[in-house]
C-alpha cells in the first residue's frame, strides 16, 4: 500500500509562476522527508530534504513546507523555469527503517515558456 | 561524483525467460536498492541490500530475486519473466548511516519489455 500520497499527478505552470506539489503521510514514525527530481531519461536525484523538527527549509528557489500535525509536506518552486520541467517525487523514511525510503506517486511538472 | 551504472538502457525479453539486470556503483556504498517505476505508482522498492550477501524484501518482491556477491554489484533476477513485469527498473545506492541522512544515488534505469 502507498504510505505517502502525492498530488497532483501532473502540473502545468507558466514561466515565473509558483509550482506547488503536496504530499501526505500516515506513519507518524517517519523522520526524514526528501524530494527527488527526475529529468527524462535520467534517474531521480535528491533535490532538497527536511526533518520534522523544522517547519520550512529553503534552498534557492525551492522550499519545503512541513506541517507535522497535519502530516503533510509540500514543495514550492518559486519563479518556475522551463528547466524545472521534470518529474518530482516526495519520499519519507521511517525511524527504524534504516536507509529505506517510501516514495509518493510522482508529479510531472511542465513549465511553459 | 557517485556513479551508478545499469548495464542496459533497453531490454526486450520473452515470457518465461530468466532475466538478469545488473547494477554497479563506484563509491563503496554499503546500501543498494532495486525499484520499479510505473506511471502513477511512483517508485516501488523490490529488494535492497545493506551488505554483501545480505538482502531484504521490499514492498513488491514477488517474482524477483537478487544477488550481491560483491559490494559494488547488485543484480536483479526475474526468475520467469511475465508481461506484468514490463517496466522501468531503477538501481540506487547510498552510504550506510541512518542519522546522517545519506541520499540515494540512482542509475538512469533499464526499460524492460517482456513480450
Amino acid at each position: 500500500q502507498q504510505q505517502v500520497k502525492q498530488s497532483p499527478q501532473s502540473l502545468i505552470v507558466q514561466k515565473g509562476g509558483i509550482s506547488i506539489i503536496n504530499c501526505a503521510y500516515e506513519n507518524t514514525a517517519f523522520d526524514y522527508f526528501p524530494w527527488y527530481q527526475q529529468f527524462p531519461g535520467k534517474g531521480p536525484a535528491l533535490l532538497i530534504a527536511i526533518r520534522p523538527d523544522v517547519s520550512e527549509k529553503k534552498e534557492g528557489r525551492f522550499t519545503i513546507s512541513f506541517n507535522k500535525s497535519a502530516k503533510q509536506f509540500s514543495l514550492h518552486i518559486m519563479d518556475s523555469q522551463p528547466g524545472d520541467s521534470a518529474t518530482y517525487f516526495c519520499a519519507a523514511r521511517g525511524e527504524t527503517s534504516g536507509s529505506r525510503l517510501t516514495f509518493g506517486e510522482g508529479t510531472q511538472l511542465t513549465v511553459n515558456p | 561524483d557517485v556513479k551508478v551504472t545499469q548495464s542496459s538502457r533497453y531490454l526486450v525479453k520473452r515470457t518465461g525467460e530468466k532475466v538478469f539486470l545488473e547494477c554497479v556503483q563506484d563509491m563503496d556504498h554499503e546500501n543498494m536498492f532495486w525499484y520499479r517505476q510505473d506511471p502513477g505508482l511512483g517508485l516501488r522498492l523490490i529488494y535492497f541490500s545493506y551488505d554483501v550477501k545480505m538482502k531484504e524484501k521490499g514492498d513488491i518482491p514477488e517474482g524477483y530475486s537478487v544477488s550481491r556477491e560483491k559490494k559494488e554489484r547488485f543484480s536483479l533476477i526475474l526468475e520467469s519473466a511475465s508481461t506484468n513485469q514490463t517496466s522501468m527498473y531503477l538501481c540506487a545506492s547510498s552510504l550506510l548511516g541512518h542519522y546522517s541522512n545519506q541520499p540515494q544515488h540512482f542509475g538512469d534505469g533499464t526499460r524492460l519489455s517482456i513480450l
